[in-house]
């Protein structure tokens, strides 16, 4: 089976401040991929972004940066210099081969 | 290079009645993935379909059904609506039905009376 936890339901930021966002996750697959998307109120999801399991480097996106502990199964969400634009839900989201993509309850951010 | 679409964008039916989703992939792509989003909630992951193919089914019960065309478009068929059913239904579409970035419809607002 593959959980998620998304502890923070909610979360408010400043413009121009960081924020992090949690994930936990379970797993039973060795090979996987976690990814963070981003649904704002518009309701389109996009993709904010994505790391391998098997990379140890953190992922870096512009603004936003990933902190992945893999034996810890923790999958951090780290936004910098947050914008106005920021203000969504955040959904983490590891997937693999045999689970597919399973989504978290989510994050509020407002900024 | 068009996104993926979805039709209609709202939809309101009653108990029991069938209801049929539509979806249009983005250009290159040759699978969709189908998600239920309740109010509040996470996306769940209804199934996959890759080349006209069922690939990987979420825990949705067989009401629940698809098909993919040979242009990789696709429709969710739910039969006999129950209340719960109610929700946000999101198609999304990728390159491969590996690992890959998925790209997201606007979605169909499902009311079920």
């Amino acid at each position: 089976a593959q959980t998620v936890t998304q502890s923070q339901p909610e979360m408010s930021v400043q413009e121009a401040e960081t924020v992090t966002l949690s994930c936990t996750y379970d797993t039973s697959e060795n090979n996987y991929y976690l990814f963070w998307y981003k649904q704002p109120p518009s309701r389109q999801m996009i993709l904010v972004i994505r790391q391998e399991a098997y990379k140890q480097q953190n992922a870096t996106e512009n603004r936003f940066s990933v902190n992945f502990q893999k034996a810890a199964k923790s999958f951090s969400l780290k936004i910098s210099d947050s914008q106005l634009g920021d203000t969504a839900m955040y959904f983490c989201a590891p997937t693999s081969g045999t689970y597919k993509y399973i989504f978290g309850t989510g994050t509020r951010l407002k900024v | 290079e068009t996104g993926v679409t979805q039709s209609p964008t709202h939809l309101i039916k009653t108990r029991g009645q069938q209801v049929t989703l539509r979806c249009s992939s983005q250009s290159g792509h040759n699978t969709v993935s189908w998600y239920q989003q309740a109010l509040g909630q996470g996306p769940q992951f209804i199934f996959q379909y890759y080349r006209e193919e069922e690939n990987g089914r979420g825990n949705f019960p067989p009401r629940f059904s698809g098909l993919q065309f040979p242009n990789y478009s696709s429709e969710l068929n739910v039969n006999a609506l129950e209340l719960d059913d109610s929700a946000l239904y999101l198609c999304a579409s990728s390159l491969s039905a590996g690992v890959s970035e998925q790209f997201f419809g606007p979605g169909t607002r499902l009311t079920v009376l």
